[in-house]
């Protein structure tokens, strides 16, 4: 296992049109967080998962936007009717969240433009 | 609300000087971390703070941090070109970690 794993890389797309992403974490790590990025700004936090369970949710996350760890593995981030303040860079992390905390460990990010 | 501030925004210096980030917050947290980020990449973790009067050291890089001030401080020792990075610190438990705006170093010859 080399890390958190973010896919796809990069993604451009029309204004109006659902996109998805995907993040495999760490196999052993049981929390899972959403974090997007704008340009010269920190991650802001968007949702967080402990296994399957989605625990919470940002004010940032609006109706458009769903996400979803099925089984505790990999999760997805789903955004409906992209608009173009969607634009930013989408982070999974992962962390293992029993006993003592080591942090997070981030992905390399999706990075979403919407034209 | 769990605010994160960090100063300076911006910060240009030349290699063989030492500066200080500095990063306040709001409430009590459980911890405090320092993230470095290269551009277009994701974040690299440096450094986890717990407790009051913690500090790591790590090559040219220190940070403490004093719960009581709600203050920590990322310390640059004879800065080399190689640490031009934005760092991040960021404030947080279990559930979430808020994170600064960020400090944009560039160390020059």
């Amino acid at each position: 296992d080399t890390g958190v794993s973010q896919n796809p890389r990069h993604k451009i797309t029309k204004r109006g049109q659902n996109v998805t992403f995907r993040c495999d974490p760490i196999s052993e790590h049981n929390r899972l967080y959403w974090y997007r990025q704008t340009l010269g700004q920190g991650p802001e936090f968007l949702t967080y998962f402990q296994n399957e369970a989605q625990l919470e949710k940002s004010r940032l996350l609006s109706d458009r936007f769903s996400a979803e760890r099925p089984k505790g593995s990999f999760s997805t981030l789903e955004i409906q009717r992209t608009e173009q303040g969607d634009s930013a860079m989408y982070l999974c992390a992962s962390s293992l969240g029993i006993g003592v905390f080591y942090g997070y460990t981030f992905g390399s990010g999706t990075r979403l433009t919407v034209v | 609300e769990l605010k994160v501030e960090q100063n300076p925004l911006f910060l240009s210096m030349q290699e063989g000087k030492n500066y200080t980030i500095y990063c306040n917050y709001s409430t009590t947290s459980d911890r405090l971390y320092w993230y470095r980020q290269d551009p277009g990449k994701s974040l690299e973790s440096l450094f986890v703070l717990l407790s009051n009067g913690a500090v790591k050291q790590e090559g040219r890089l220190m940070a403490s941090l004093d719960t009581k001030a709600r203050l920590s401080t990322l310390h640059i020792t004879a800065a080399v070109h190689d640490l031009s990075a934005t760092y991040f610190c960021a404030v947080g438990n279990d559930n979430d970690m808020r994170f600064g705006a960020g400090t944009r170093l560039t160390v020059k010859p």
